[in-house]
């Protein structure tokens, strides 16, 4: 079955910016989108098809996808940026999420 | 504004069925670009996808889940609805429900419920 790996855990001081990879088998050829879990809260889709924002989410938030990895970058992160990120794709019919990425801002 | 609400028993006993109902307001669920999911997550775990339907009965399911896993749609209603038969320990979790936008453009889950903690135990 397909899989999509992320790093457990990304830190980054407060306006610095980070970056939280992505990788699974020919991931580029597919659209990747990201989820934003803040503790006790419901998934929020932050960027969907690789690199487009919904309405109401920052401008820090950007995404890209290429060759195996896609890779959601927060500029200028802030301590509410604090959070679980999942990637995740479709493939062979079925919806993948990586294993979750925990962005810790110190 | 779309809202998905899920609803159902907050505990389950073993071997026994799981059922959750996720009530959409504010839209639609008879729109096509559409399908509506189940995810759940367990506490302190990732992200687990369970499956998705859309409003004509067209159903995906996770293959780790899919021989105990029922998801039905009722239009007249603007719900959709999620059976786990035999659920065990393994099976408690946090279940969102959560609209899928579904095509050539990706697919992706743009609006979820606040989810329901199922806790299985005798």
């Amino acid at each position: 079955s397909y899989e999509l790996t992320q790093p457990p855990s990304v830190s980054v001081s407060p306006g610095q910016t980070a970056s939280i990879t992505c990788s699974g088998d020919k991931l580029g050829n597919k659209y990747a989108c990201w989820y934003q879990q803040r503790p006790g809260q419901s998934p929020v889709l932050v960027i969907y098809q690789d690199t487009k924002r919904p309405s109401g989410i920052p401008e820090r938030f950007s995404g890209s996808n290429s060759g195996n990895t896609a890779t959601l970058t927060i500029s200028e992160t802030q301590g509410m940026d604090e959070a679980d990120y999942y990637c995740q794709a479709w493939e062979n019919s079925t919806v993948v999420f990586g294993g979750g990425t925990k962005l810790t801002v110190l | 504004q779309l809202q998905l609400q899920e609803s159902g028993p907050g505990l389950v006993k073993p071997s026994e069925t799981l059922s959750l109902t996720c009530t959409v307001s504010g839209g639609s669920i008879r729109t096509i670009s559409y399908y509506w999911g189940w995810i759940r997550q367990p506490p302190g775990k990732g992200l687990e996808w369970i499956g998705i339907i859309n409003y004509s009965g067209n159903i995906y399911h996770s293959p780790s889940l899919k021989s105990r896993v029922t998801i039905s749609v009722d239009t007249s209603k603007n719900h959709f609805s999620l059976k786990l038969s035999s659920v065990t320990a393994a099976d408690t979790a946090v279940y969102f429900c959560a609209r899928q936008m579904h095509g050539y453009g990706g697919n992706y889950f743009d609006f979820w419920g606040r989810g329901t903690l199922v806790t299985v135990s005798s």
